[in-house]
């Protein structure tokens, strides 16, 4: 149980462009996504707290214009990457809880973004 | 601001020995502490979570202490395995909210045989 999917696993895209990436939780409801990045050999990143049917919640020194995030079902959020720069190639990694009475989060596998 | 200290360095330790990693913390006072798994190029796995109140949690071959004085907890892993090589990374929440966690940079680990 309690398993998360994303989609892509990688993608490379050129500068300038847009890139999606999708967060499903497959076998339960989640009204809460959050959405991290990583960089080689460092901690993970909190971006941003997705709720669904509301606006996400964005950390200090994320830019919201640019990191959209849309939570429209209780088993789907997206982030979309806009006029993605090499500097935001990373590895984007979602994760899911079970309800606010849960602490531990579900992971799903990551998304691989290379900007070129 | 809150900061989460892992070991940098890598863990070698042989197969059968008992594995200790350590996570320290300052600035923060967690109503969670919990570890997560990481193998390379995936996402973390949770493995066990205690409360600010609990000093220790075992789960099968896994133990972790959570020292609140000292702002400190330990993650055992007895018996160990070569599959158990892995990163290990350390997250803190407070309770209530949207159960945000903060995350320790992790701590690798290799099980020799």
């Amino acid at each position: 149980g309690a398993v998360v999917s994303q989609h892509p696993s990688w993608v490379i895209c050129k500068s300038g462009t847009s890139v999606k990436i999708e967060c499903r939780s497959l076998d339960f409801q989640a009204t809460t996504m959050f959405w991290y990045r990583q960089f080689p050999k460092q901690s993970l990143m909190l971006m941003a707290t997705s709720n669904e049917g509301s606006k996400a919640t964005y950390e200090q020194g994320v830019e919201k214009d640019k990191f959209l995030i849309n939570h429209a079902s209780l088993t789907l959020s997206t982030l979309t990457v806009t006029s993605a720069h090499p500097e935001d190639s990373s590895f984007y990694i979602c994760s899911a809880s079970l309800g606010q009475e849960t602490y531990e989060q579900y992971f799903g596998p990551g998304t691989r973004l290379t900007v070129t | 601001s809150q900061k989460i200290e892992q070991n940098s360095e890598a863990l070698n330790i042989q197969e059968g020995k008992t594995a200790t990693l350590t996570c320290n913390y300052t600035n923060y006072s967690p109503a969670y502490l919990q570890w997560y798994r990481q193998d390379p190029g995936r996402g973390p796995v949770f493995l066990l979570l205690i409360r600010e109140n609990e000093k220790e949690k075992r789960k099968e071959r896994l133990k972790v202490t959570f020292d609140t004085t000292l702002k400190q907890s330990l993650f055992h892993i007895t018996a160990s395995q070569p599959a158990d090589s892995a990163t290990y990374l350390c997250a803190l929440s407070k309770a209530g909210g949207y159960n945000k966690l903060i995350f320790g940079a992790g701590t690798r680990l290799a099980v020799h045989p």
